[in-house]
């Protein structure tokens, strides 16, 4: 079993449609969480950080679940730019960082 | 501000051919790590470094190796290049993974084995 499971996605939705990806971590030890942002063909860059007490940046809100293992990422209002695949990362024991596979989003007109 | 950079950005081997990958870094950075990014497979970890000399195997390391002579330098070697190794090559740095900091990329190396 992978560490850290992703939805695979695609997902496909409208412009103004509110999307949701979750990941689940299996190392309970893990400390950090965050969701990155990868276009196509690009470095993965930091879209924002995980917080135990759930977090939010604009149309974004990020949250953590330790207890069920699992974060999850809200866009709400999709724009067309929001096109791209996120994955999410765990900072997990032993100083690794353990990315899921990736959720492919696209927005349509 | 250069950040992660790494060499070469492209490169086409024949199978049996070795070569090394650059990733330099100028933030100062301890932690270091090497992905390989495939199709529907999201990044996965080959080797990581926690710190000038040290080296550990991640999720993928078979047939890689890694060196960490100097802290803002941290190579990945190939000694007999196999068309399994076709891919996108990441490399990552951050300062810290106590608290809630961001890795930070370099732009990727397509490797190409024939």
């Amino acid at each position: 079993r992978k560490e850290v499971e992703q939805d695979p996605g695609p997902f496909n939705v409208p412009e103004g449609a509110t999307v949701a990806f979750n990941c689940t971590y299996s190392n309970s030890a893990s400390q950090s969480f965050f969701w990155y942002r990868q276009d196509c063909r690009k470095e993965p860059k930091l879209l924002m950080s995980v917080y135990s007490s759930g977090n939010e940046d604009g149309r974004f809100t990020a949250q953590l679940n330790r207890a069920s293992q699992y974060i999850s990422l809200l866009i709400r209002d999709s724009k067309l730019s929001d096109s791209a695949t996120y994955l999410c990362a765990v900072y997990s024991s032993a100083s690794k960082i353990i990315f899921g596979s990736g959720t492919r989003l696209s927005i349509r007109p | 501000n250069a950040g992660v950079t790494q060499t070469p950005k492209f490169r086409v081997l024949k199978t049996g051919q070795s070569m090394t990958l650059l990733c330099a870094q100028d933030m100062n950075h301890e932690y270091m790590y090497w992905y390989r990014q495939d199709p529907g497979m999201g990044l996965r970890l080959i080797h990581y470094s926690v710190g000038e000399g040290t080296t550990a195997k991640g999720e993928v390391p078979d047939g890689y190796n890694v060196s960490r002579l100097k802290k803002q330098n941290f190579l990945l070697g190939l000694e007999s290049a196999a068309p399994s190794q076709t891919s996108v090559y990441f490399c990552a740095s951050t300062t810290t993974v106590k608290m809630n900091t961001e890795a930070f990329f370099g732009q990727g190396t397509r490797l190409t084995v024939v």
